[in-house]
C-alpha cells in the first residue's frame, strides 16, 4: 500500500528539541518530493517547506526558514522535521505530503500533533 | 510570498451549486497551470480534490470541477451533498525557491 506514516503525538516543554518523522512506503521514496505543512489549532494550512529525498535538496517557506530543519534519510525512506528549541506557538498538527509530478500533493500522512506547554 | 485569498466561508443547500474562489497574482496562479484544491474534514488530513487547475484524481466525484481565469482559480461543487461540508484549500506553484503558496481556506456549510 502506498502511504506516508507519521510518528506519534508529542508533548514537549518550551526550549526542548524535537524531531518528527514521515516514513514512505509502497513507492520509490527517492523519486518524489516530500513537503511539510503546519496546521495550528482551529486554523488553516501553512506551507513550511519541501525536500527531495533523492539528493536532499531542500526549500523553505520564508516564514519557516531558520525556525525548523527539514531532512531525509533515503536509506530508511523517512523524512524529518525538527526543532532545536520549541516554543508554545509551535503547538500544532504537522502533516507530511508527497508532491506528485506536476505540482500537487497526492498523498498525505495522518499528521503528528505537537503540543508545547510548560 | 502572500497567501492566496479565499473567502472565509460559503454555504449552499443540498442540490445547489457553489463556487469557491482563490485569488493570487501574476507570479503564482496567473503564471502557472499548477493550481490544486484540497478538502479537509474535521480531524482528518487534507485530501486532493483537483490538480493542475481542472483535473480530478481517480475516485473524486465529477460534481467537483476546477477552472482558472487570470490570477483567480475557482472550485465549483454542483449537486451539493451533506458530505461536501468541509474546509477547502487552494495551492499554487510559485516558480520560486519557496515552491508554493497556500490559500487561507474556505469553510463550506451545507444548509
Amino acid at each position: 500500500e502506498v502511504q506516508l506514516v507519521q510518528s506519534g503525538a508529542e508533548v514537549k516543554k518550551p526550549g526542548e528539541s524535537l524531531k518528527i518523522s514521515c516514513k514512505g512506503s509502497g513507492y520509490s521514496f527517492t523519486s518524489y518530493w516530500i513537503g511539510w505543512v503546519r496546521q495550528m489549532p482551529g486554523k488553516g494550512l501553512d506551507w513550511m517547506g519541501i525536500i527531495y529525498p533523492g539528493d536532499s535538496d531542500t526549500r523553505y517557506s520564508p516564514s519557516f526558514q531558520g525556525q525548523v530543519t527539514i531532512s531525509a534519510d533515503k536509506s530508511i525512506s523517512t523524512a524529518y522535521l525538527q526543532w532545536s528549541s520549541l516554543k508554545a506557538s509551535d503547538t500544532a498538527m504537522y502533516y507530511c505530503a508527497r508532491r506528485a509530478v506536476g505540482w500537487y500533493f497526492d498523498l498525505w500522512g495522518r499528521g503528528t500533533l505537537v503540543t508545547v506547554s510548560s | 510570498q502572500s497567501a492566496l485569498t479565499q473567502p472565509a466561508s460559503v454555504s449552499g443547500s443540498p442540490g445547489q451549486s457553489i463556487t469557491i474562489s482563490c485569488t493570487g497574482t501574476s507570479s503564482d496562479i496567473g503564471a502557472y497551470n499548477y493550481v490544486s484544491w484540497y478538502q479537509q474534514h474535521p480531524g482528518k488530513a487534507p485530501q486532493l480534490m483537483i490538480y493542475d487547475v481542472s483535473n480530478r484524481p481517480s475516485g473524486v466525484s465529477n460534481r467537483l470541477s476546477g477552472s482558472k481565469s487570470g490570477n483567480t482559480a475557482s472550485l465549483t461543487i454542483s449537486g451539493l451533498q451533506a458530505e461536501d461540508e468541509a474546509d477547502y484549500y487552494c495551492v499554487s506553484y510559485t516558480g520560486s525557491s519557496t515552491s508554493c503558496v497556500f490559500g487561507g481556506g474556505t469553510k463550506l456549510t451545507v444548509l
